[in-house]
């Protein structure tokens, strides 16, 4: 069976502090896989999303980059986190032969 | 380009009273919807979802929900709740079966039922 890991489940970071958050779906090949922010009362920001290794597609612009350097591997980075950075961040991925999305437990970022 | 609106933001009910949350679409071609559960602080679950035949699609913990494409709206229900339904529910879209098409989410309903 399928399954999203997504760590860590929770980070405190400083104004200006680099940002690693890493995702990882095991059980299938060939995924496309998503990262969600979400917001309080804003629901769920599609940030980046990948059909293959190193294609990335950007929705928003933002202080925030993607990086896919292996097939099930999705990683979310930034240079320098900025105060509206902190929010709930969360991986996806569908595959063929699913028309849903799948979620990982998702990673509390707070930007101090 | 696709889009959700879910029409209430938080919905407060007494336990084992009927709830109804509010979803309404628009897209331009033909989409998948579905209907996912979030408890604190963890990812979303997928309560139930539309591809295509009936319109009342029966899902997960008791919950249905009818696809109405005259008026695209894909309304979650359940006759019924309890209190471990409290949690945050979202509806979301996506296209049929275009490569790399994410599934875009409305904002959230927020579900508290109390006793």
């Amino acid at each position: 069976s399928q399954t999203i890991h997504q760590w860590p489940a929770t980070l405190v970071q400083p104004v200006g502090s680099p940002l690693s958050l890493e995702c990882t779906v095991e059980g299938t090949s060939n995924p496309n896989l998503y990262w969600y922010r979400q917001a309080a009362g804003r629901g769920l920001q599609l940030l980046f999303y990948s059909v293959g290794i190193g294609q990335i597609s950007s929705e928003v612009p933002q202080n925030l980059s993607a990086s896919r350097p292996q097939d099930r591997q999705f990683i979310l980075s930034s240079k320098k986190l900025l105060l509206s950075d902190s929010g709930f961040y969360l991986c996806a991925w569908r595959g063929t032969g699913y028309t849903e999305a799948f979620f990982g437990q998702g990673t509390r970022l707070t930007v101090v | 380009a696709q889009s959700v609106t879910q029409l209430d933001s938080q919905v407060p009910v007494f336990e084992e009273a009927p709830v109804e949350l509010r979803c309404n679409y628009s897209s331009s071609v033909s989409v998948y919807l579905f209907w996912y559960v979030q408890y604190p602080n963890q990812g979303l679950q997928l309560l139930l979802k539309y591809l295509s035949g009936s319109t009342l699609v029966k899902g997960i913990n008791g919950f249905e929900a009818e696809f109405n494409k005259s008026q695209t709206s894909f309304h979650l229900r359940k006759p019924s709740v309890h209190i471990s339904d409290t949690a945050e529910y979202f509806c979301a879209v996506t296209h049929l079966n275009q490569a790399g098409t994410a599934l875009i989410f409305g904002k959230g309903t927020t579900l508290s039922v109390s006793s």
